[in-house]
Order: structure tokens, then C-alpha cells, then sequence
């Protein structure tokens, strides 16, 4: 059964920080990786969906990036804002109907 | 621009009644699904379906019912609410499965 795991489970840091956050995850055979943020009592919001075949996206200060074979993705946040205050959730898709398999979430405050 | 729509945002019941949330998306998906997120645990899907008339279970099915009549909506039933059954439920759709995601705003269940 597939494992997702986020670390940190939280993380403070000053306005203007690069930071990364990690996500890793047990079955290598992913049909893609998903990153969502959450605002607290909020739906998820897609940020960067990533295919198998992908070793990275961006979306404006946000880049994820994939490494299948070892299980591993991570969201780099450049420059930080204190509007990215949220969760932020990494999600597998294992290409067949049963859905996404999640992790617990990080999540992340940034310090004006 | 609609995306999904989950109706009510917050609702309470007593343990033993029904209820149905709602979930609507006007994207044409063909894929629909329903979670539950609980703290510490991560979202859980519930049941999944790939397209009008094709339901199926997830992770966590048990006290839960669904029906796929249009490809717009699919509806969650609570059959008999048990306190257990206290998350927030999200309902999500893509376009087939194994594409970008995009999810609800919520529905926070409290069961008394």
C-alpha cells in the first residue's frame, strides 16, 4: 500500500526565505504527484501537478520537483510571503481509479 | 466558474439520522470522488466514480453511500450517523483520474 510521508510536519521562518519542503513516498510506481495548499477551514488549492515522466514544474515562485526512483519529491518556495501561510499537502496518484494517496500536510508560517 | 460545489459548508447531526452532502462540478469530469479529512490522518477517499452509473469503493467506505445519475453530481449519503463519522469531507473531480484534481471548498460534519 502506498506511504506518503511530508517533513516537517510544521515549519516557522522569517518573510523572504527560500525554503523546500519534502515528500516522499514507498511505491516508486506513480502515474504523477500532485501539490495542494490548504488555508485553514479552505478547500484544497492544486499548485503543480507533476507526471511520471516529469522531473519538474514551476508556477511563479513555486518549483516542484520528482525523483521517482528514489521516492522523493520536494516544493521549493522562493522568496517567501506571508500570504504563503497555509498547509501544504503532496499527493500520489498510482494512475488507476482508486484516487490520490496524501500525506499528513506541512504546515508552514512565514514571519512578516 | 463554479469548479465544485459542496452544499451545506457546516452541518450537525444526532447520531442515527441521515443526510445527504452534496457535490457538483460544471468541468464535464468524468471522474468524481469523495474524502474525509481527519486531523493527524491525512484525507481518506471514501468512494469514486469514473463516469454516470460506475461507483466504487475506497479506503474508507463503511456508513457511507453514493449514486452517480448525472456526470455533474455525486452525492455522499450519511445512512445513519454515527459520531465517528465527524471529519470534513471533501469532494474532488478530474478529468480522467489520473489528471489534475480539483476539490471542494468542504463540508465540516459534526455528529452529536
Amino acid at each position: 500500500k502506498q506511504e506518503v510521508t511530508q517533513i516537517p510536519a510544521a515549519l516557522s521562518v522569517p518573510e523572504g526565505e527560500n525554503l523546500v519542503l519534502n515528500c516522499s513516498f514507498t511505491d516508486s510506481a506513480i502515474y504523477n504527484l500532485q501539490w495542494f495548499r490548504q488555508d485553514p477551514g479552505k478547500g484544497l488549492t492544486s499548485l503543480l501537478l507533476i507526471q511520471s515522466s516529469q522531473r519538474e514544474q514551476t508556477s511563479g515562485r513555486l518549483n516542484a520537483s520528482l525523483d521517482k526512483s528514489s521516492g522523493r519529491s520536494t516544493l521549493y518556495i522562493a522568496a517567501s510571503q506571508p500570504g504563503d501561510s497555509a498547509t501544504y499537502l503532496c499527493a500520489v496518484g498510482g494512475g488507476g481509479a482508486d484516487g490520490l494517496t496524501f500525506g499528513k500536510g506541512t504546515h508552514l508560517i512565514i514571519q512578516p | 466558474n463554479a469548479g465544485v460545489t459542496q452544499t451545506p459548508k457546516f452541518q450537525v447531526l444526532k447520531t442515527g439520522q441521515s443526510m445527504t452532502l452534496q457535490c457538483a462540478q460544471d468541468m464535464n469530469h468524468e471522474y468524481m470522488s469523495w474524502y474525509r479529512q481527519d486531523p493527524g490522518m491525512g484525507l481518506r477517499l471514501i468512494h469514486y466514480s469514473v463516469g454516470a452509473g460506475i461507483t466504487d469503493q475506497g479506503e474508507v467506505p463503511n456508513g457511507y453511500n453514493v449514486s452517480r445519475s448525472t456526470t455533474e453530481d455525486f452525492p455522499l449519503r450519511l445512512l445513519s450517523a454515527a459520531p465517528s463519522q465527524t471529519s470534513v469531507y471533501f469532494c474532488a473531480s478530474s478529468y480522467p483520474s489520473n489528471t489534475e484534481a480539483f476539490f471542494g471548498q468542504g463540508t465540516r460534519l459534526t455528529v452529536v
